[in-house]
């Protein structure tokens, strides 16, 4: 099975800040990554397609490259909507695996 | 517009079994893969399952192979997953999603398996 390890965990952060979050797969996925955003009892959203597409309807604040192991989510001018938790998804080979999550804070 | 809406889930002892439903509408549901995907209360996000669009293939999560059977009714646009031999481990908020053009997930059902 393939292991996604997202980093950081959590993360403190203003409002204007640019932030990254990674995520590094135990084998290359090639671009068959998404990241998502949730907030408390709500279903996941997603921000990114294919690693670095902007789903539709997301602001272009939001951003994601990388390919084969290694990807980061950028949000370039974090805004109050914004804090909540973020994770990536490998859909290259089954069983798909999520990372561990990352929960981004107010500072 | 896509709507995804879980039900069945509820309160069962160890050991039991429950059936959960994903009732499917604005789309073509037949011609798409379907997914189950599980979030334990305070915890990440786990994918669980995933079955074709025209029920033929399917695969699991590890911790769910031989337990957990995931289906389909194209003729009433529903997924399924019956969980047998339910474990504390498998509380969570159940999620269907679509592998349809977009992004479309249900808003989850809550299973708690607890004595």
């Amino acid at each position: 099975d393939i292991q996604m390890t997202q980093s950081p965990s959590s993360l403190s952060a203003s409002v204007g800040d640019r932030v990254t979050i990674t995520c590094r797969a135990s084998q290359g996925v090639r671009n068959d990554l998404g990241w998502y955003q949730q907030k408390p009892g709500k279903a996941p959203k997603r921000l990114i397609y294919g690693a670095s597409s902007l789903q539709s309807g997301v602001p272009s604040r939001f951003s994601g490259s990388g390919s084969g192991t290694e990807f980061t989510l950028t949000i370039s001018s974090l805004q109050p909507e914004d804090f909540a938790t973020y994770y990536c998804l490998q859909h290259s080979s089954y069983p798909y695996t999520f990372g561990q999550g990352t929960k981004l804070e107010i500072k | 517009q896509v709507q995804l809406v879980e039900s069945g889930g509820g309160v069962v002892q160890p050991g039991r079994s429950l059936r959960l439903s994903c009732a499917a509408s604005g789309f073509t549901f037949s011609s798409f893969g379907m997914h189950w995907v599980r979030q334990a209360p305070g915890k990440g996000l786990e994918w669980v399952a995933v079955i074709s669009y025209d029920g033929t293939t399917k695969y699991y999560e590890d911790s769910v192979k031989g337990r957990f059977t995931i289906s389909r009714d194209n003729s009433k646009n529903t997924l399924y997953l019956q969980m047998n031999s339910l474990r504390p481990e498998d509380t969570a908020v159940y999620y269907c999603t679509s592998e349809a053009d977009g992004d479309y997930w249900g808003q989850g059902t809550l299973v708690t398996v607890s004595s």
